[in-house]
């Protein structure tokens, strides 16, 4: 079964800290995304990656950025965290533009 | 810039009556488009997919249609059952651009 593994559930930091969210799929995709889902707002692109090294920005870049050294690894970073951070951060991947795949999210709190 | 946006954020039906979700897109250059399903706490599902060749592409208890003169698709799904409650957004192929999603409730 394919799998896209977001390396924590719920994560708490404190304003100003530098946070790594870690991303990881199975499934040998090139394109891997990350979204912030927030109520009314539904899910927001972040960034994304069509591959290994290359990334482009989503429609809300700000204050973050990502790494993909790895074809199987994507990763968001909050160089430092704000309280308007605070949100459900989900992954996902997908072969072209088709089969994509989420991850079961990470509740950031930032405080 | 793209957008795509859901027409109701609510929407409550009973149990065995179809339920229809509906989508705008801003982008006519849009080729593909994607149907998910979230659950409470978990991460969206695909449901179905259509590309911009096709008017009406038909999964079990699901139909997705598309019209691309007024750049409008909806989700139909038939015979809804209480398992469906759930958020549904509709995506934009390629960059994956998201609608603001449509909470579907299930009455028994």
């Amino acid at each position: 079964d394919v799998k896209v593994t977001q390396s924590s559930r719920y994560l708490v930091k404190r304003t100003g800290e530098k946070v790594f969210l870690e991303c990881v799929q199975d499934m040998d995709h090139e394109n891997m995304f990350w979204y912030r889902q927030d109520p009314g707002l539904g899910l927001r692109l972040i960034y994304f990656s069509y591959d290994v090294k290359m990334k482009e920005k989503g429609d809300i870049p700000e204050g973050y950025s990502v790494s993909r050294e790895k074809k199987e690894r994507f990763s968001l970073i909050l160089e430092s965290a704000s309280t308007n951070q605070t949100s459900m951060y989900l992954c996902a991947s997908s072969l072209m533009d088709r089969f994509t795949t989420f991850g079961s999210g990470t509740r950031l709190t930032v405080v | 810039g793209e957008s795509v946006g859901l027409h109701l954020p609510t929407l409550s039906v009973q149990e065995g009556d179809n339920s229809i979700i509906n989508c705008a897109y801003s982008n006519s250059a849009s080729d593909y488009f994607i149907w998910y399903k979230q659950e409470s706490g978990k991460g969206p599902q695909f449901i179905i997919d259509i590309r911009s060749n096709m008017d009406k592409r038909q999964g079990q208890r699901v139909t997705v249609l598309l019209n691309k003169t007024v750049k409008h698709l909806s989700l139909q799904i038939a015979a809804t059952q209480p398992g469906d409650s759930a958020v549904y957004f509709c995506a934009e192929g390629g960059k994956l651009i998201f609608g603001q999603g449509t909470e579907l409730s299930v009455k028994p």
